[in-house]
């Protein structure tokens, strides 16, 4: 399977503890992206990495969220001190450089984070 | 702040009809996007629309991008249960935005009924 892969795919935590999630984004592709989807929403956008760097980061991501994407392959979220309100499907999506406008996204299957 | 509307927020229908749904902004976007999304996945790539006024046809599904580029359509003819699902459209390179994110709307959960 050549697709974009997340793990874990469930984790239930109680409030205050740390989780991370990890992304391995399809191979060739250098835009790695996370967005946030919760309820009866669309995904909302998160952060943006190319390659390496780390180009984007929305309002929607506290102190508490931090995003790496160390070498430009794979990339891991990590959410500190985790509140009730971080419960929600965490999206990686990636997709080749085609210039300077957003190209199509290949999603991964969602990591689902509750949290007690 | 750039917000995309989708209607109906819910739509349930019996095999064999047809239906469209909408997705309507302020915004003048540069491309807009159709995703399908299934209970617990991801969202999965239907088509892309870039030219205003384009029109594109996947199978029964045809997506239609507005003159101005801030509204799209999707029509599906004769429905089929395996078109149930949420479809989500998503902007890119809106007015004022960054390039290179997608603003997405709510979704049209759809349901289609054997």
């Amino acid at each position: 399977d050549t697709g974009v892969s997340q793990n874990p795919r469930h984790k239930i935590t109680k409030r205050g503890q740390n989780v991370t999630f990890r992304c391995d984004p399809i191979s060739e592709h250098n835009r790695l992206y996370w967005y946030r989807q919760t309820l009866g929403q669309g995904p909302e956008f998160l952060t943006y990495f190319q390659n390496e760097a780390q180009l984007e980061k929305s309002r929607l991501l506290s102190d508490r969220f931090s995003a790496e994407r160390p070498k430009g392959s794979f990339s891991t979220l990590e959410i500190q001190r985790t509140e009730q309100g971080d419960s929600a499907m965490y999206l990686c999506a990636s997709s080749p450089f085609t210039g300077p406008n957003t190209g199509e996204l290949f999603f991964g299957e969602g990591s689902r984070l509750t949290v007690l | 702040t750039q917000l995309l509307e989708q209607s109906p927020q819910f739509l349930s229908i019996q095999e064999g009809e047809n239906l469209t749904v909408y997705c309507n902004s302020s915004s003048v976007f540069s491309s807009l996007q159709w995703y399908r999304q299934e209970p617990g996945e991801g969202p999965v790539l239907l088509v892309t629309v870039v030219t205003g006024g384009e029109v594109k046809k996947l199978k029964r599904l045809t997506f239609q991008f507005g003159d101005a580029r801030k509204d799209s359509s999707l029509h599906i003819t004769a429905a089929q249960p395996g078109d149930t699902g949420l479809y989500l459209c998503a902007g890119g390179g809106g007015s004022g935005g960054s390039n290179y994110k997608l603003t997405f709307g709510k979704g049209t959960l759809l349901t289609v009924n054997p």
